[in-house]
């Protein structure tokens, strides 16, 4: 089945240094990658998508790109803040029976951003 | 605006109680999803339905329940039978097709 390895955290850095979170993913389709984010306490919001090989998605300074010859999707920031103190989980969406789609989530990269 | 509500946001319950938690969405999206999630674990899916009248077990459903007699509406029951249900409980919708999703602000279950 369709399964996500994301690297474990925690990930620790000091402001405006260079994030690197490493997701790899193991697919039998051709599936849409997603990068989420989620808050202490709260639900899980979309930082960034990409649907087919070479697509790059960014939002909030961060970005990915779909690489199909690795079966890679890595997040990157060049300057982390405070404030991108959360959990990073990365996704892959592939179709299911009738037409939906199923997500599955990698275990989650803490990262801790210090001033 | 439009989004996706899960109630209460807290919730305690002793053991052996069945409890049903909340979720709606006004975003007029066809697939509902239910997910938990687990220290260490990441998020693993429970339940999730296409349409209404109409739902799929997940990966981990033994122990949980659902009904879908509203397109809004997608309860989540945690019976009894359910062995560790001390847990996150993530609610989400999405647009039917390959597509992320939009998520609830969960509900964290407590079980004493």
């Amino acid at each position: 089945g369709d399964s996500v390895t994301q690297m474990e955290g925690p990930v620790t850095l000091s402001e405006e240094a260079c994030l690197t979170i490493n997701c790899t993913y193991t697919a039998t389709g051709y599936p849409s990658l997603f990068w989420y984010v989620q808050y202490p306490g709260e639900g899980l919001q979309l930082l960034l998508k990409a649907t087919k090989a070479d697509d790059k998605g960014s939002n909030k300074g961060f970005e990915a790109t779909y690489r199909k010859e690795t079966t890679s999707f890595h997040l990157e920031k060049g300057s982390v803040q405070v404030s991108d103190s959360a959990v990073y989980f990365c996704a892959l969406s592939d179709m299911v029976t009738g037409g939906g789609n199923k997500l599955t989530f990698g275990t989650g990269t803490q990262l801790k951003v210090e001033l | 605006d439009g989004g996706i509500t899960q109630s209460p946001k807290y919730l305690f319950r002793k053991e052996g109680q069945n409890v049903t938690l909340s979720c709606e969405q006004n975003l007029n999206h066809d697939a509902m999803y239910w997910y938990r999630q687990d220290p260490g674990q990441g998020l693993r899916l429970i339940y999730y339905s296409q349409i209404v009248n109409d739902f799929q077990k997940g990966d981990i459903a033994e122990g949980y329940s659902v009904s879908r007699e509203k397109k809004e509406s997608f309860p989540l029951t945690v019976t009894s039978a359910q062995k560790n249900p001390t847990a996150f409980y993530l609610c989400a919708s999405s647009t039917v097709g390959v597509g992320g999703y939009t998520f609830g602000s969960g509900t964290r279950l407590t079980v004493v």
